[in-house]
């Protein structure tokens, strides 16, 4: 156990749709990443947020957006959904910004566009 | 630009052989490289990292890795392959901000 909880595990809606994933990173960290893994495009970085803040973006459409709370909890937004954003989405959390920390990952949550 | 390419989407070894998973680099600062492992339905779990302190860097359940700049190669080797090894490796870069970019992953299997 990592000690990244991500919610929900599983989410089934249609396409067109908008949902949200939460991530809730480990106690102590500032830092959360989001990450999106799928057949064809493997794992990509979506986005960093730090302490409240946008650090960095990846490859990360303009409909999805995220953000980060004073609680440090995390919240990725998906809207217009296609079926290509099924995949699996998992947040990471590290102590602070710097690659000199680890990262840790939550078990994912798995969305599935119908 | 950070990159890793891992050569092999899917390696097949017997129980107990040497396991040797390849990971190429590229870098435009000094890299930090790790290897994760992930089982079915499950998360990404650490393994291993090399943060520019020794070359040869020993992980968790035996698996090691060395660093080996002149060949821009991080490759992952377990001398004796169990059952339970049996999993997705992924090979990853991270860039100045701490963005991990993960290679395509290479499938391990084992054979009894």
């Amino acid at each position: 156990d990592s000690g990244v909880t991500q919610t929900p595990k599983h989410l089934i809606t249609a396409t067109g749709q908008r949902v949200t994933l939460r991530c809730s990173p480990r106690s102590g960290d500032l830092s959360v990443y989001w990450y999106q893994q799928s057949l064809d495009q493997g794992l990509q970085f979506l986005i960093q947020y730090y302490n409240g803040e946008e650090r960095a973006k990846g490859n990360i459409l303009e409909r999805f957006s995220a953000q980060q709370f004073p609680d440090l909890h995390s919240e990725l937004n998906l809207s217009s959904l296609e079926l290509g954003d099924s995949a699996l989405y998992f947040c990471a959390s590290s102590v602070a910004s710097d690659r000199l920390y680890e990262q840790y990952f939550g078990p994912g949550t798995r969305l599935t566009v119908t | 630009a950070q990159s890793v390419t891992q050569l092999g989407s899917h390696v097949s070894v017997s129980e107990g052989a040497l396991v040797l998973l390849r990971c190429n680099y590229s870098s435009s600062v000094p890299p930090y490289l790790f290897w994760y492992v992930q089982y079915p339905n499950q998360g990404l779990q650490l393994l291993l990292k090399y943060t520019s302190a020794a070359t040869l860097v020993k992980g968790i359940n035996g698996f090691e890795a060395e660093f080996k700049k002149s060949e821009t190669s991080f490759h992952l080797t377990k001398p004796s392959a169990h059952m339970s090894d049996a999993a997705e490796y992924f090979c990853a870069v991270t860039s100045v901000g701490n963005q991990f970019y993960f290679g395509t992953g290479t499938s391990l299997t084992v054979i009894p």
